[in-house]
């Protein structure tokens, strides 16, 4: 089985400043790894993914994240933050498998940033 | 607008009466699920299909709950004998197969309010 945990439920940050959202996961079997952001009111769109190849991925608006599998993390990060940025983060896990079909998400981490 | 689509997008009912959810995939993919996302959670996966075939069930999906895609386009998840239990986000997202089920978009959910 696997899981996610995501270790902040809230980080505030001012604007302009850098941001880290932390991510771990549990898995017996190799997974694909995932970052989704949810906006007020709307669905979820993902902002990365991580396959195979580099660890160091880069997705929409900014948006980064590194593999790191001796510590099971896959965290996100942007080096400056917007306003616009504010919205709920989820971290998910999906396994390398032909029959694998659901995904499993993180609690989330909801980012608000501070003009 | 391509995107997957969901009706209604608010549902206020109350304790004891059946609801019934509508989803429309993008057009092109033959895979569909159903999440759930109560407050302050990541989505949790409740089913999936594969054109009119239902392949998985999470054990969330009590017996009350059916989902159905008659046609394997459009598929309707009914609630029945409602409890307040069941508020939450009902996320619908679609992808295709032949490619990892990672590539999966969400529709903006339908919240369900149970008083």
């Amino acid at each position: 089985a696997q899981s996610v945990t995501q270790l902040d439920s809230q980080v505030p940050v001012f604007e302009e400043a850098p941001v880290e959202l932390r991510c771990n996961y549990s898995s017996s079997v190799s997974v694909y790894l995932f970052w989704y952001v949810q906006y007020p009111n709307q669905g979820l769109q993902l902002l990365l993914k991580y396959l195979s190849g580099s660890t160091l991925v880069k997705g929409i608006n900014g948006f980064e994240a590194e593999f790191n599998k001796s510590q099971t993390s896959f965290h996100l990060r942007k080096p400056s933050v917007h306003i616009s940025d504010t919205a709920e983060y989820f971290c998910a896990v999906n396994t390398r498998s032909s029959s694998a079909s659901k995904i499993i998400f993180g609690s989330g981490t909801r980012l608000s940033i501070r003009p | 607008d391509t995107g997957v689509s969901q009706d209604p997008r608010h549902k206020i009912t109350k304790r004891g009466q059946n609801v019934t959810f509508r989803c429309d995939p993008i057009s092109e993919h033959n895979r569909l699920y159903w999440y759930r996302q109560t407050l302050g959670q990541g989505p949790e996966f409740l089913t999936y299909f594969q054109n009119e075939a239902q392949l998985e069930k999470s054990r969330l999906l009590s017996d009350r709950f059916s989902a159905e895609r008659p046609k394997g386009s459009f598929s309707t998840l009914e609630i029945q004998r409602t409890e307040q239990g069941d508020s939450a986000m009902y996320l619908c997202a679609s992808s295709l197969s032949g490619g990892p089920s990672y590539e999966q978009y969400f529709g903006p959910g339908t919240r369900l309010t149970v008083t």
